[in-house]
């Protein structure tokens, strides 16, 4: 079965710092990686995926992610870290076996200080 | 605008009481999924649809049923027999996966269920 695991609950980081929120994922086949933010009482907001062939990945809001095969990484990165990042970050898989449903990670807060 | 639209925002059940939420999405998607989240859990599937009047247990399908009567709407009724409804369930949507697995879900802006 897919799965993805986000080992930190929370990560803390100086603005202008910058910032790793980590992910490891288990698939059978090919990986169909996602990253989603979701703020206090709001919906989660795409940010990025996975595409075949490239190891760093670049999405909105100056997020990028760091595809590792061998790894079975998936980390998201920001050169520089603002207040305004602060949020709970998710990682997601789609599930081949599943009809393609998304599998998510228990999220990481990241928090962002002046 | 195009986009998935959840109601209410905020919803009280009294003990014993079925709700029904809300989800409408107008961005001609065949495919429709209902999460619940908890504080550390994560996101977890209560039921999808791929196809109008066509729809499947999630992980957590108990005590929730679901219909799919239009391709724009997907709503969600929380039964008294869900012991722990109180919860933010949020509402999803993709175009048909088929050979695009590495499309992205969109999501609305989440109900807040509280049992009083």
């Amino acid at each position: 079965a897919q799965s993805v695991a986000q080992p930190e609950d929370q990560v803390n980081v100086a603005e202008g710092n910058p910032l790793t929120v980590k992910c490891t994922y288990s698939v059978s086949g090919n990986p169909y990686l996602f990253w989603y933010v979701q703020y206090p009482n709001r919906g989660l907001q795409f940010l990025l995926k996975y595409i075949t062939g490239d190891n760093l990945v670049k999405g909105s809001y100056g997020f990028e992610a760091e595809f590792n095969k061998s790894q079975t990484s998936f980390h998201l990165k920001k050169p520089s870290a603002l207040v305004s990042d602060s949020a709970l970050y998710f990682c997601a898989v789609r599930d081949g076996g599943s009809q393609g449903n998304l599998i998510f990670g228990k999220g990481t807060k990241l928090s962002v200080k002046p | 605008d195009g986009g998935i639209t959840q109601s209410p925002k905020y919803l009280f059940r009294k003990e014993g009481q079925n709700v029904t939420l809300s989800c409408e999405q107008n961005l001609n998607h065949d495919a429709m999924y209902w999460y619940r989240q908890d504080p550390g859990q994560g996101l977890r599937l209560i039921y999808y649809s791929q196809i109008v009047n066509d729809f499947q247990k999630g992980d957590i399908a108990e005590g929730y049923s679901v219909s799919r009567e239009k391709k724009e709407s997907f709503p969600l009724t929380v039964t008294s027999a869900q012991k722990n409804p109180t919860a933010f369930y949020l509402c999803a949507s993709s175009i048909d996966l088929g050979q695009l697995m590495n499309t992205e879900a969109f999501f609305g802006q989440g109900t807040r269920l509280t049992v009083v």
